[in-house]
């Protein structure tokens, strides 16, 4: 039990467009999904924090206006980059916390590499 | 502030034990997570602690002591897979997960 997918798994687009990622709880509700951003050889970052039905709540120095999260389903958020640029390349990984779970694991899913030419 | 000390990178071999340090500094606790990371995936759930002592899982053990902030996994009997990075995160009183930079794993034939 307890998979996260994530969809997809690589994408590559062009400096301006924007990039939508999903985040998907297959077997558990999720009242809260996490959205990281890691470089290479760098640890996790996180972006932001999404709760179902609400506003995520972004970390210091993320642009909400740039990576815009709906988390509209206590199975599904998505993660859009608007207008991407080369610096935005990087993995994004979701991860979603069970609501059911008696205590505070997440569960990651498997990570979406974005390349922005 | 909130802090997470952990070697940045460790080499051991086949066969053998490594034993990886964790220590932290947050505002309140609720727990200790250890994940492991292979190069271009994702993290997965090797262990928790929100007790202190030793949970011991397989070829991995996990240690706590709440009052000293340190953790550390053991692992034992080495494997080539093993090679990876090494995630220690702490949950802090907002029930916030805060993670360390990671411990790069290389394991030697």
């Amino acid at each position: 039990g307890a998979v996260v997918s994530q969809h997809p798994s690589r994408v590559i687009c062009k400096s301006g467009t924007s990039v939508k990622i999903e985040c998907r709880s297959l077997d558990f509700q999720a009242t809260t999904m996490f959205w990281y951003r890691q470089f290479p050889k760098k640890s996790l970052m996180l972006m932001a924090t999404s709760n179902e039905g609400s506003k995520a709540t972004y970390e210091q120095g993320v642009e909400k206006d740039k990576f815009l999260i709906n988390h509209a389903s206590l199975t599904l958020s998505t993660l859009t980059v608007t207008s991407a640029h080369p610096e935005d390349s990087s993995f994004y990984i979701c991860s979603a916390r069970d609501r059911d779970y008696n205590y505070n694991e997440q569960f990651f899913g498997p990570g979406t590499r974005l390349t922005v030419l | 502030g909130q802090n997470i000390d952990q070697p940045t990178e460790m080499t051991a071999t086949e066969g053998a034990i490594v034993q990886i340090n964790c220590t932290y500094q947050t505002s309140g606790f609720n727990g200790l997570f250890w994940y492991q990371q292979h190069a271009g995936e994702a993290p997965t759930f090797l262990s928790y602690n929100v007790l202190d002592g030793l949970e011991e899982k397989g070829r991995f053990s996990s240690f706590l002591s709440r009052s000293k902030g340190y953790s550390y996994l053991l692992l034992k009997e080495l494997q080539m897979k093993d090679s990876a990075s090494y995630l220690c995160a702490v949950t802090d009183s907002n029930y916030q997960l805060i993670w360390g930079a990671g411990t790069k794993l290389i394991i030697k034939p």
